[in-house]
C-alpha cells in the first residue's frame, strides 16, 4: 500500500516567519512529487511541482526534494494570513498508473497576523 | 477556457436512493479523474480515465459506485443505492498526462450528503 505521511497539524505561524511543511512517501519508485493548496471549502489547487533532488524555488515557495529519504517538503517565506489552508502532498510513481497521484492528508497551515 | 465544471454543487438525498454526480473536463486533457474527499480518509481516487477508457478502478468502494465517461467531455458518478458513508466532497480532476504535465487541475466538487 503506497503511503503518503503528513503531520495534520495545525501549524501555526506569526505573519513573516518561515512555514516548513512536511511529506514523506514511502514507495521508492516515485517520480514527481506535488504540493496542493486547499482553502476550506475550496478546491486543491496546484502551487509546486518537483522532480529532481534539490530545490525548486518559485516567488515565496521553495519545494526541497530528498529522494534517498524519501522526504518532501515545501518551505514559505514572508508568511501572509492569506497563505492559511491545508497543504495537501501528492506523488506520483511513473511507469506505473500515469497520473494517479497519492495524496496526504495534508497540514493545515495558520499564519497569524 | 472555464475550467472543469461539476454539477450539482450540492446533493442532500436519502439513504437507498440514486445519486448521478456529473463533470465536464477541460478541453484537451487526456485524463479525467473522480476523487472523493473526507476528514477522515483525506483525498481518495476512486476511478482514472485516459482518453474515455477507465484505467484503473480499484479505489471505488463497491459495486454501489460506478463511472463512465461517454464522450471526451463528460463523465459520471453513479451511487446506486446511496448510503450515509457515501457522505463527502466528490472532486472531478482532469490532466493533460505526461510526465511534466501530469498536474490535476480540480473541479469545485459535489457535497454530498446522505440522510
Amino acid at each position: 500500500q503506497k503511503e503518503v505521511e503528513q503531520n495534520s497539524g495545525p501549524l501555526s505561524v506569526p505573519e513573516g516567519a518561515i512555514a516548513s511543511l512536511n511529506c514523506t512517501y514511502s514507495d521508492r519508485g516515485s517520480q514527481s512529487f506535488f504540493w496542493y493548496r486547499q482553502y476550506s471549502g475550496k478546491s486543491p489547487e496546484l502551487i509546486m511541482f518537483i522532480y529532481s533532488n534539490g530545490d525548486k524555488e518559485d516567488g515565496r515557495f521553495t519545494a526541497q526534494l530528498n529522494k534517498a529519504s524519501q522526504y518532501v517538503s515545501l518551505l514559505i517565506r514572508d508568511s501572509q494570513p492569506s497563505d492559511s489552508a491545508t497543504y495537501l502532498c501528492a506523488v506520483n510513481e511513473w511507469g506505473g498508473s500515469q497520473g494517479n497521484l497519492i495524496f496526504g492528508k495534508g497540514t493545515k497551515l495558520s499564519v497569524k497576523p | 477556457d472555464a475550467g472543469v465544471i461539476q454539477s450539482p454543487r450540492h446533493e442532500v438525498t436519502e439513504m437507498g436512493q440514486e445519486v448521478t454526480l456529473r463533470c465536464k473536463p477541460i478541453s484537451g486533457h487526456d485524463y479525467l479523474f473522480w476523487y472523493r474527499q473526507t476528514m477522515m480518509r483525506g483525498l481518495e481516487l476512486l476511478i482514472y480515465f485516459n482518453n474515455n477508457v477507465p484505467i484503473d478502478d480499484s479505489g471505488m468502494p463497491e459495486d454501489r459506485f460506478s463511472a463512465k465517461m461517454p464522450n471526451a467531455s463528460f463523465s459520471t458518478l453513479k451511487i446506486q443505492p446511496s448510503e450515509p458513508r457515501d457522505s463527502a466532497v466528490y472532486f472531478c480532476a482532469s490532466s493533460l498526462g505526461g510526465q511534466g504535465s501530469e498536474k490535476l487541475f480540480f473541479g469545485s466538487g459535489t457535497q454530498l450528503s446522505v440522510l
